[in-house]
């Protein structure tokens, strides 16, 4: 039974440069969220999928933000015109819809993504 | 709206010492769920574990155990025996509100264990 990945690490880019970090979730779970997490800081909520559907943003989605889960599997986070104020470790995490009270809607997290803006 | 703090930023104990990490929330549902998570210096956030508003029940996991007080709006850690493996900073989140599926996590708490 495989984690949550997600690919790229790491990531360095210019100032003004696209970014893309994809996600893929824990292979029987339907829901994926991202977070993003600075220096000393906890991971705050980005957004949530529920199978493809986009159900919940937070305010921190800026326009340059896009996230998508086209097939209700793996999921892609776009930042476009990226700045400084972006770098971060961003942070996607599953959970299942079903199952036992223990396990249902536990967030599994993976390793992230640091993102490094230049 | 949802709160966590967890007022310690850096504890620091000698192997072998208990710690208890301290995690107070604020919420105005009435069902909620508590969360703590481990996040060793690797970066991944490791999932220890989830309190229902309805259980305050204490629960013990080998070294690990929980104090959840509704009383106090309080969901401490406490580390027994504490070890070098045990050294990473520590989250506390709160999943409330009908409808909304977003962790609110305090700032965490960055243990160092001390051979």
């Amino acid at each position: 039974d495989t984690g949550v990945s997600q690919n790229p690490r790491h990531k360095i880019t210019k100032r003004g440069q696209n970014v893309t970090f994809r996600c893929d979730p824990i292979s029987e779970h339907n829901r994926l969220y991202w977070y993003r997490q600075t220096l000393g800081q906890g991971p705050e909520f980005l957004t949530y999928f529920q199978n493809e559907a986009q159900l919940e943003k937070s305010r921190l989605l800026s326009d340059r933000f896009s996230a998508e889960r086209p097939k209700g599997s793996f999921s892609t986070l776009e930042i476009q015109r990226t700045e400084q104020g972006d770098s971060a470790m961003y942070l996607c995490a599953s959970s299942a819809r079903t199952g036992t009270s223990g396990v249902r809607d536990t967030q599994y997290f993976g390793p992230g993504t640091r993102l490094t803006v230049l | 709206a949802q709160k966590v703090t967890q007022a310690q930023t850096e504890i620091s104990v000698v192997e072998k010492e208990d710690v208890t990490l301290d995690c107070v929330y604020e919420t105005r549902d009435t069902t909620y769920y508590l969360f703590w998570y481990k996040q060793p210096p690797s970066g991944e956030l490791v999932f220890l574990i989830r309190r229902n508003s309805f259980d305050e029940q204490n629960e013990i996991s080998g070294r690990y155990s929980w104090n959840f007080q509704k009383s106090t709006s309080s969901f401490n850690f406490t580390i027994t025996a504490s070890q070098v493996v045990d050294s990473a900073v520590y989250f506390c989140a709160l999943h409330s509100g009908a409808g909304s599926y977003q962790l609110t996590f305090g700032k965490g708490t960055k243990l160092s264990v001390i051979p």
